[in-house]
């Protein structure tokens, strides 16, 4: 098996950027994507396959890749932001699937 | 426009059985695969099971692996979760959600969940 690993909690003012990373250990690379989910809600799909911004998604968020780390980054954030994040990705070989502890963003 | 409704849910001793319903509308139904995702109070998500749309191919999180049984029902719409054995720590909120494809592995829409807890 392998794990995902984000921080805990991010903290960022209105207007700066957040950056949240998700380590995947022992597993050959795949996809990463990312989800959003404000408190009492269900989660929505921000980012997907690393880079790709869902339509109806800001443009303040975008993904990157880089070895087994992936990132989410929100620039310019807004109130609007505060939410678990959270990384997630699949073995395609054996339908098995992995999230990530989740991330929760503070705007102060 | 997509929804996906979650129904079943309910307060449950230990050891006994609860089937989950998915009402999906507002897409071609058996041209996706679906999932089972659930998160425990306070928790984080966790993948529960997937299966194809031809219900070919099916997956479960090894702490449901055995207890629990996935299925659907293409003329109905609809997405079912067969859970046997429960226990105290299968306490979540269980949602239905959308593959993207056919087992392309990640969720493009989510329902609002529907409740199970597991207690005596």
């Amino acid at each position: 098996s392998y794990e995902l690993t984000q921080p805990p909690s991010v903290s960022v003012s209105p207007g700066q950027t957040a950056r949240i990373t998700c380590f995947a250990d022992a597993l050959p690379k795949q996809y990463a994507y990312w989800y959003q989910q404000k408190t009492g809600q269900a989660p929505v799909l921000v980012i997907y396959k690393d880079t790709e911004r869902p339509s109806g998604i800001p443009e303040r968020f975008s993904g990157s890749s880089s070895g087994t780390t992936v990132t989410l980054t929100i620039s310019g954030v807004q109130a609007e932001d505060e939410a678990d994040y959270y990384c997630q990705s699949a073995d395609s070989s054996g339908m098995y699937v992995l999230f990530g502890g989740g991330t929760k963003l503070t705007v102060l | 426009e997509v929804h996906l409704v979650e129904s079943g849910g309910g307060l449950v001793p230990p050891g006994r059985s609860l089937r989950l319903s998915c009402a999906a509308s507002g897409f071609t139904f058996n041209d996706y695969a679906m999932h089972w995702v659930r998160q425990a109070p306070g928790k984080g998500l966790e993948w529960v099971s997937g299966i194809s749309w031809n219900s070919g191919t099916t997956g479960y999180a090894d702490s449901v692996k055995g207890r629990f049984t996935i299925s659907r029902d293409n003329a109905k719409k609809s997405l079912y979760l067969q859970m046997n054995s429960l226990r105290a720590e299968d306490t979540a909120l269980y949602y239905c959600a959308k593959d993207e494809g056919d087992l392309e592995y990640y969720f493009d829409y989510w329902g609002q969940g529907t409740l199970v807890t597991v207690s005596s």
